[in-house]
């Protein structure tokens, strides 16, 4: 069974700061790896994904992300925080297989800027 | 292209009684799948319906279930509504084309179960 945990259920940073959320994940096959961003009282908005292609993936709104099957880590980066990056963030996993239209989500880490 | 869109947004039921909501996915898309948001479960998966049938099923108990239209719109429904089945529930279509497509979500339903 796949299965993802994001460390650190808050993060806090200074505007213009380094935004580091932290995601590994667990899986019997490479997977696929997705980051989606929710504001208050939406849905979720994809920011980028890995899908067995290059290992550091370019998502919306400056962010980005490196898949380290090593340490089976898929870490999302941004190196200047905005105060629009205040919002919760999931991680999630999926198998890569045909018809698996199923995502795992991580419990998610709330992430806010201080001005 | 539209995005996914739901009805109707928010909901309030009473225990015992049953709720259907309802998914209209992005044109073209034939996927859909439904999640289950709440503070101390977190996001789960409910089921996927593509092509009308039901393709993937998560670990709910049988008073949830769902069925998709050949215009590919979705609904699901919940009965013998209990406490905890208060939630944002989400939808998210996708059109599989190879192996894995994104998942694109609507807003959610917000149901309450007073």
């Amino acid at each position: 069974a796949q299965s993802v945990t994001q460390l650190g259920s808050h993060v806090s940073v200074s505007e213009g700061a380094l935004v580091l959320l932290r995601c590994n994940y667990s899986s019997s096959v490479p997977p696929y790896l997705f980051w989606y961003v929710q504001y208050p009282n939406q849905g979720l908005q994809l920011l980028l994904k890995y899908t067995s292609a290059a290992t550091l993936v370019k998502g919306i709104n400056g962010f980005e992300a490196e898949f380290k099957k090593s340490e089976t880590s898929f870490h999302l980066t941004k190196p200047s925080a905005h105060m629009s990056d205040a919002a919760e963030y999931f991680c999630a996993v999926s198998p890569p297989f045909q018809g698996a239209q199923k995502l795992v989500f991580g419990q998610g880490t709330r992430l806010t800027i201080n001005p | 292209k539209a995005g996914v869109t739901q009805t109707p947004r928010y909901l309030i039921k009473t225990r015992g009684q049953q709720v259907t909501l309802s998914c209209s996915p992005i044109s073209g898309h034939r996927s859909v799948s439904w999640y289950q948001q709440t503070p101390g479960q977190g996001l789960q998966f409910l089921f996927e319906y593509f092509s009308e049938t039901q393709r993937n099923k998560g670990n709910f108990p049988g008073r949830f279930s769902g069925r998709q239209f050949s215009n590919s719109r979705s609904e699901m429904n919940v009965s013998t509504l209990e406490l905890g089945d208060s939630a944002l529930y989400l939808c998210a279509s996708s059109d599989p084309q190879g192996t894995q497509e994104t998942q694109y979500f609507g807003p959610g339903t917000r149901l309450l179960v007073l």
